[in-house]
């Protein structure tokens, strides 16, 4: 059974950094075609792809959050962590990480976590 | 940027077909993927690569794409497919949601 959780704090300040820690089990990030990625909701907005982490180690991040986002991988604990600079209010959202299956020409989230929501205030 | 584009919303009565579509410009080369997301939950593939379907997911559900235009089908709609529905695909930069749509069913 593949499982993703998402961990992270609740609240964060504006210009904090936020590191989130997606945790997974029942798939292997090592095994080729797979990956990773990280999505974004606001609340009552639609979904916004943010970056994905491949087997291999390639990365691949949102043309427009690309200079304030990181995507890293621990295989051995079978996570993958992502941080996101200088967070502003309209970064308020509920995060997903997802199992992400890879082809010759593109990748697509298949399996998603519970989603974790991080408000952004003073 | 690259851009996916949905009707905002979609009603339909229960038995009747219910059909989104997605467009892109990029979609004539790559698959689009659609999802379902169901009040206060996380979203579930329900069609990839354009016509395929999940294990689990209701043969209700079929996908197609014609040039810059891919569309899901709902044959036959039911009360509980009322949810938001979010294309997706990828670009050389990576992934792209569309701006979803609600499907009503009542």
């Amino acid at each position: 059974q593949i499982t993703l959780k998402e961990s992270g704090p609740t609240l964060v300040k504006p210009t904090q950094t936020l590191t989130l820690t997606c945790t997974f089990s029942g798939f292997s990030l090592s095994t080729s075609g797979v990956g990773v990625g990280w999505i974004r909701q606001p609340p009552g907005k639609a979904l916004e792809w943010l970056a994905l982490i491949y087997w291999n180690d390639d990365k691949r991040y949102s043309p427009s959050l690309k200079s304030r986002l990181t995507i890293t991988k621990d295989t051995s604990k079978n996570q993958v962590v992502l941080t996101m600079t200088n967070m502003d209010p309209v970064d308020t959202a509920t995060y997903y990480c997802a199992l992400s299956y890879c082809s010759s020409t593109s990748c697509y989230p298949d399996i998603w976590g519970q989603g974790t929501m991080v408000t952004v205030s003073s | 940027s690259y851009e996916l584009t949905q009707p905002p919303s979609v009603s339909v009565s229960p038995g009747q077909t219910a059909r989104i579509t997605c467009s892109g410009d990029a979609l004539p080369k790559k698959y689009a993927y659609w999802y379902q997301q169901k009040s206060g939950q996380a979203p579930v593939l329900v069609i990839y690569e354009d016509s395929k379907r999940p294990s689990g997911i209701p043969e209700r559900f079929s996908g197609s794409s014609s040039g810059t235009m891919a569309t899901l089908t709902i044959s036959g709609a039911q009360v509980e497919d009322e949810a938001d529905y979010y294309c997706y695909s990828t670009d050389s930069t990576g992934g792209v949601f569309g701006g979803g749509t609600k499907l009503t069913v009542l």
